[in-house]
């Protein structure tokens, strides 16, 4: 199973919006919705911040949002915030009842 | 409160075998699917390995054959057998969980250290 594309950075400045992308195939992303994303800050475990493509848990700011067209799941950060700045993972369930995440997404706030 | 706790890790010389256990509280690890999760110095996530209910289990190409996972349902811990270590295994290995309602990793451990060297 193949890691699913993600650009490797991305930026933005302090309240401006940016949308990070996750591309898969019909095998994974294009056949379902259970796409969620990660948020990883340098030297900690990993968090959810989107589950099944578009719902947050509870606790997550709702500047985060999710949305998926066909083979590619994005997620958007509004109001970029300077504790935003962080690695950023894509996820998907698989056609072999197994999962992949996304090659990772660097977001740098200026 | 949820909470995930790994030990086991270590350094291991290649070839070499190695059991990472995960101690689950506020929760049972038999109630819920659950997984490994890995990541090697400066890399991504890599999904290692999930189990479902019973012992229905999945695992990533690149560990198939050699990873076993597993429940210790009286001790409510999961358990993760590595054998036929190689140095592209070293990595910090998290246990998850994968939520019921959510079907996303909503509980994380601190992670183990697995270093695979001579």
């Amino acid at each position: 199973q193949s890691a699913l594309t993600q650009p490797a950075s991305v930026s933005g400045s302090p309240g401006q919006s940016i949308t990070i992308s996750c591309t898969g195939t019909s095998t994974d992303v294009g056949n379902y919705n259970l796409v969620s994303w990660y948020q990883q800050h340098p030297g900690k475990v990993p968090k959810v911040m989107i589950y099944e493509v578009s719902n947050r848990p509870s606790g997550v700011p709702d500047r985060f949002s999710g949305s998926k067209s066909g083979n590619t799941a994005s997620l958007t950060i509004s109001g970029l915030q300077a504790e935003d700045e962080a690695d950023y993972y894509c996820s998907s369930y698989t056609t072999i009842s197994s999962y992949v995440f996304g090659t990772g997404t660097k977001v740098t706030v200026l | 409160e949820v909470q995930l706790v790994e030990s086991g890790g270590g350094l291991v010389q290649p070839g070499g075998s190695l059991r990472l256990s995960c101690a689950a509280s506020g929760f049972v690890v038999s109630s819920d699917y659950m997984a490994w999760v890995r990541q090697a110095p400066g890399k991504g996530l890599e999904w290692v390995s999930v189990i479902y209910g019973g012992d229905n289990a999945k695992y990533a190409d690149s560990v198939r054959g050699r990873f076993t996972i597993s429940r210790h349902n009286s001790q409510n811990t999961l358990l993760l057998q590595m054998n036929s270590l190689r140095p592209e295994d070293t990595a910090v290995y998290y246990c998850a969980r994968l939520g019921a309602v959510t079907m996303a990793l909503d509980c994380w451990g601190q992670g183990t250290l697995v270093t695979v060297s001579s």
